[in-house]
């Protein structure tokens, strides 16, 4: 049972725009979710969190927003570039649990 | 370079045969994390250790699998008569929790990759 869902597998941006990757979870326990970004052949790197305490965190050209109501969670990339291609996982825990869940992954591909 | 590393980063093996795969965590970190990631999914979480004491253990865990993580430092993870559905991605994270109240980021490793023939 997948409670961490990324529905959109793709998604191609032009350098310059906003990229905004989604997240929903099923799991009303989850209080912490982050961002991580993976290149082929390496393995995921972090990038950006929030706790369920907040609706917003900013990091740079970095934005997540939880909307806990609607069990949904959104990367803002802005502006995209080029090196941001790459697929982007989101996770989520519930604290203080010790398991990672994971969606299945979003391919953004920035174009020059 | 102190992240975390994984030995070897890739490994191709008979089916039957044991493999086994190292992972070396960032040195201050007190816990470590073993995940499985196939194509197309997400990783998924196999165990994780806090210091030398494996605390929890996913049901994707087969008695053919087992972890460990003697000195608390790095760990292995074992998977005995591979079998063509073990080939995947495994991946090591590891992250510090000092007290209870502490969120915490886990770091991954660049994974190993496994091929059962």
């Amino acid at each position: 049972d997948q409670q961490v869902k990324q529905n959109s597998p793709s998604l191609s941006v032009q350098e310059g725009r906003i990229s905004i990757l989604n997240c929903d979870y099923t799991n009303s326990m989850f209080d912490y979710f982050l961002w991580y970004k993976k290149y082929p052949a390496e393995g995921p790197t972090f990038l950006i969190s929030i706790s369920s305490i907040k609706d917003k965190n900013e990091d740079g050209r970095f934005t997540v927003f939880l909307n806990k109501s609607a069990k949904h969670l959104s990367l803002h990339i802005v502006p995209s570039q080029p090196g941001d291609s790459a697929v982007y996982f989101c996770a989520a825990s519930d604290f203080p649990g010790n398991q990672f869940y994971f969606g299945t992954g979003t391919s953004l591909t920035v174009i020059p | 370079d102190t992240g975390v590393s994984q030995n070897p980063r890739h490994k191709i093996t008979k089916r039957g045969q044991n493999v086994t795969f190292r992972c070396d965590p960032i040195s201050e970190h007190n816990r470590l994390y073993w995940y499985r990631q196939t194509l197309g999914q997400g990783p998924e979480f196999l165990t994780y250790f806090q210091n030398e004491a494996q605390l929890e253990k996913s049901r994707l865990l087969s008695d053919r699998f087992s972890a460990e993580r003697p000195k608390g430092s790095f760990s292995t993870l074992e998977i005995q008569r591979t079998e063509q559905g073990d080939s995947a991605m495994y991946l090591c994270a590891s992250s510090t929790r000092l007290r209870t109240s502490d969120q915490e980021t886990q770091y991954f490793g660049p994974g190993t990759r496994l091929l059962v023939l």
